[in-house]
């Protein structure tokens, strides 16, 4: 597609579910990554791919947290057992190259996660 | 962790003057990034500054960067009430983006 894609635009869940965000990157783009934005807040690194595998996935929270990119393209990023904490806008981001060679990184319009 | 601190937190001008912001960050640096941000969503590149540059511009924008300080500055001239949005500064040596908490720029008619 033409940028990076996220869906949903808006997620509302109660305290205990389990949710899926997915994030198509620009078609081409090996690198991916997922930022968390909470209000008022700059967005915190989560994880990053190259190709399919987790290249580094430190800014995860804790454990309930989990991401996926199972064929270099499509990534989704799965949160278990939500909690009120975890309400923020989840962004999606891809660039050609990883970011280190000076790659520009195109963000989707995020996953606004509300969580009741 | 984030890296990068913006200065103001929050600024107000009116249209046709300029917008300065300001961004400092702690560690070395390949090179530094600043985004804009609409209604607290997506993120727009602006402009990237390599650490062995020291000035560079792209139409309205010229951004500074003075790597003895671990500084960085944005200034839009010109402003336009289209211009109202957040403004981030990234930094990261290797794959993963730094950010700031941002300046929230209103720019009145």
């Amino acid at each position: 597609g033409a940028g990076v894609s996220q869906t949903p635009s808006n997620k509302v869940t109660e305290k205990g579910k389990y949710v899926e965000l997915r994030c198509d990157p620009i078609s081409g783009h090996t690198a991916l990554y997922w930022y968390r934005q909470s209000l008022g807040q700059g967005p915190e690194f989560l994880i990053y791919f190259q190709g399919t595998g987790a290249a580094d996935d430190s800014g995860l929270p804790n454990d309930r947290f989990f991401a996926v990119r199972p064929e270099g393209s499509v990534s989704t990023l799965k949160i278990q057992r939500t909690e009120r904490g975890d309400s923020a806008v989840y962004l999606c981001a891809s660039s050609l190259t990883p970011r280190a060679s000076g790659a520009e990184a195109f963000f989707g319009q995020g996953t606004r996660l509300t969580v009741v | 962790s984030q890296q990068g601190e913006e200065d103001p937190q929050a600024l107000s001008i009116q249209e046709g003057e300029n917008a300065t912001m300001n961004c400092s960050y702690k560690t070395s640096i390949n090179n530094l990034q600043w985004y804009r941000q609409n209604s607290g969503r997506g993120l727009v590149h602006l402009i990237l500054i390599r650490s062995n540059e020291r000035e560079k511009h792209s139409g309205r924008l010229r951004v500074t960067l003075d790597t003895s300080k671990k500084s960085s500055s944005l200034l839009i001239t010109a402003s336009r009430a289209a211009d109202t949005a957040s403004y981030f500064c990234a930094t990261g040596s290797g794959y993963a983006l730094n950010f700031g908490k941002g300046t929230s720029l209103l720019v009145t008619p």
